[in-house]
Formats: structure tokens, sequence, C-alpha cells
């Protein structure tokens, strides 16, 4: 059974340039977490999807950062315009049900310069 | 709110020493307790889990116990192989509201052969 998978791994974009991010959960995980580590610091918390709904984005930090999930399968993160606070790892996460563990990607790093 | 402390790194043992990893707590309710692992390189794998009190998640040599008394969930190994060498992040997972995890800082663990 495949993981979970993030594209890119790595992207270095300039300051106001767009990215987006890709998660592909576990197939059949309805829960999908995005989580960011920022300077060697601790991992927080960025949004909770269930299925397509965003059941929690109080951790988003600001209206540059969009999240999706059409139809409940894979995710996107976009944030646009980047600037260089932004820059850190972003790591994906899904779950099943009310299972307690969640299992994370490899995450995209991402450099703004 | 809900938050996880662990201990701060980076910590330097020499192969087959005796390895903890501090880590506390605080949270309403009684949540699930999780240690994940990040290799170099790679992305984050759970190493153990624990969900109710006095339950000891195991994995790979590695030991932790939900204390309750305490708050801790302090994670332990007998005896370090160089391979151990990562960054180990205490984590819980919250049992109301949106489910989500919340990290501690993580710490460093190099193990010298």
């Amino acid at each position: 059974e495949a993981g979970v998978t993030q594209f890119p791994s790595h992207s270095v974009i300039e300051k106001g340039q767009t990215v987006t991010l890709r998660c592909d959960p576990i197939s059949g995980h309805d829960n999908l977490y995005w989580y960011r580590r920022v300077m060697g610091k601790e991992i927080k918390f960025l949004l909770h999807f269930v299925k397509e709904s965003k059941q929690d984005e109080s951790g988003m930090p600001n209206n540059r950062f969009l999240a999706e999930r059409t139809g409940g399968t894979y995710s996107t993160l976009k944030v646009q315009p980047a600037e260089l606070e932004d820059s850190g790892v972003y790591f994906c996460a899904s779950s099943k049900g009310q299972a307690p563990e969640a299992f994370f990607g490899q995450g995209t790093r991402l450099t703004v310069v | 709110g809900d938050s996880v402390t662990q201990m701060e790194g980076p910590v330097t043992l020499s192969e087959e020493a005796f390895l903890t990893i501090n880590c506390t707590y605080t949270a309403t309710g009684y949540p699930s307790l999780f240690w994940y692992v990040q290799y170099p390189g790679e992305g984050l794998q759970l190493l153990l889990k624990a969900t109710k009190a006095d339950d000891k998640g195991s994995n790979k040599g590695f030991e932790a116990t939900y204390r309750k008394e305490t708050t801790s969930f302090h994670l332990e190994k007998g005896s370090v192989q160089v391979s151990d060498s990562a960054v180990y992040f205490c984590a819980l997972r919250t049992r109301s509201g949106t489910y989500k995890y919340i990290f501690g800082t993580g710490t460093r663990l190099k193990v010298l052969a």
C-alpha cells in the first residue's frame, strides 16, 4: 500500500511568486492534515480536512494560504504571493476515521528567496 | 491550550549508551500520545504510540509509558545504535474538537560509533 505522497520534494521560488504543494493521502483515509516546520522549530498545525470539508483551519497563518481537497482525495496547498517567512518544510498527513495514528509524507521543503 | 514540551537537543551519545528523551504535555482530557522520528533525508515516521493511561508503546527497542499523574511520555532505549541518529518528536492527539496533532520542538539525537 502506498504511503502519503507529497510533490514536489523541494521548491525554491522568489518572493512574490506562487507555489502549489500537493499531497496524496493513503487511499481510504478521510482525514488529511497539513503541517509546517519553520526554522527547526516545532511542527505546527495548519489545517484539517475530513473528506472534502475543512474541519479546522485555525492554523492557517493568513489569507495568502489556500488549501483545497476537491473530491475528498488529494489536496493542494497554494501560497500566493510567497513571502520569505513562508520558508520551511510542509508536511501532509492522513488518518482513517477515529484511528489515533496519522501517517506523514516526506514533506516539501519550500525556500523563498 | 494543549501543548507538548520536550527536552532541548542536541543529544550526543556513544553507541550502546542508554537514551532518555523527556516529554511532558498539557491537554484537556486524555489525549493519545506519540513519538515520531525523522531520519536524515526522510519524512516523519510513527515510532510508537499509547492511547490511554499506563499504556506502554514500544518499537525497535524504544519504549514510552503514558503517565497520567505526571503528564509525561518519556522515550527510552537501553542501547542506542548509530542508526538511531535522527530527530525525535513527541506529539499528542486531542480527543475532542478536531482531533488535531500537537508536536513538540523535536530533539536531535546523534549517536557516535
